[in-house]
C-alpha cells in the first residue's frame, strides 16, 4: 500500500526554524521527484518546493527562496523541508506530494505549521 | 506559468452535470492535474495528465484538453462532490495552481 506521512509541524515563533519530514512507502521513492505544497488559512494551494529523484536538483517558490531547504534521504524513503527565518505568512498546512510529469500524483495528509509569538 | 480557472464559484443540484475550465498562460502540453479539496482534508487528485482518471475516482469525473485549455467535467453530481476544485500544471516549476472553483449546492 502506498503511504505518505508528514510530521514535524507545530507552533514556532517568528524568526524560528522547523524541520518537516515526509515518510513514504509502497513505491520506489528514488525514482520520483517530490514536492512540498502548502495552504494558508483561507487561501488556495501554493507549491513550495521540488526536488529531483536523485536529490541533485531542487527548486523553490520565490516566497521561500533562501529560507527553506528541501532534501531527501533515499535510503530512508524520506523527504525533508528545513524552514528557517519563519514568518507569520508561512503559517499553513504543509503537504508532501509526489508530482511528476505524467505519473499519477500522490499526497500525504499534511502537517500544520503555525508561526506566532 | 499562470493558471486561470473559471468560474470561481458555481451552484448546481444533485444530478446536474458541470464543467470547470482551466487556462494556462503558455502551453503545458498535457501536464495538468485536477484536484478536489474539502475543508480539513488533503487535496484529492482526480485527473492527471489532463485526461487520466486517478485510481479509485468515480467515472463521472473526466478531464480533457491540451496545450493551454483544459476542462474538468462532472456528470451526475453526487452530494459528496460539493467541494473546491483546483487545477495544477506540472510542466515546469513553479508548479502553479489555479485559484480554485467552489462548487456549492443550489
Amino acid at each position: 500500500e502506498v503511504q505518505i506521512l508528514e510530521s514535524g509541524g507545530g507552533l514556532v515563533q517568528p524568526g524560528g526554524s522547523l524541520r518537516l519530514s515526509c515518510a513514504t512507502s509502497g513505491f520506489t521513492f528514488s525514482m520520483y521527484d517530490m514536492s512540498w505544497v502548502r495552504q494558508a488559512p483561507g487561501k488556495g494551494l501554493e507549491w513550495v518546493s521540488r526536488i529531483s529523484g536523485s536529490g541533485g536538483s531542487s527548486y523553490y517558490a520565490d516566497s521561500v527562496k533562501g529560507r527553506f531547504t528541501i532534501s531527501r534521504d533515499n535510503s530512508k524513503n524520506t523527504l525533508y523541508l528545513q524552514m528557517n527565518s519563519l514568518r507569520a505568512e508561512d503559517t499553513a498546512v504543509y503537504y508532501c506530494a509526489r508530482i511528476q510529469g505524467y505519473f499519477d500524483p500522490l499526497w500525504g495528509q499534511g502537517t500544520t505549521v503555525t508561526v506566532s509569538s | 506559468i499562470q493558471m486561470t480557472q473559471s468560474p470561481s464559484s458555481l451552484s448546481a443540484s444533485v444530478g446536474d452535470g458541470v464543467t470547470i475550465t482551466c487556462r494556462a498562460s503558455q502551453t503545458i502540453s498535457s501536464f495538468l492535474i485536477w484536484y478536489q479539496h474539502k475543508p480539513g482534508k488533503a487535496p484529492k487528485p482526480l485527473i492527471y495528465a489532463a485526461s487520466s482518471l486517478q485510481s479509485g475516482v468515480p467515472s463521472r469525473f473526466s478531464g480533457s484538453g491540451s496545450g493551454t485549455d483544459f476542462t474538468l467535467t462532472i456528470s451526475g453530481l453526487q452530494p459528496e462532490d460539493f467541494a473546491t476544485y483546483y487545477c495544477q500544471q506540472s510542466y515546469s516549476t513553479p508548479f502553479t495552481f489555479g485559484q480554485g472553483t467552489r462548487l456549492e449546492i443550489k
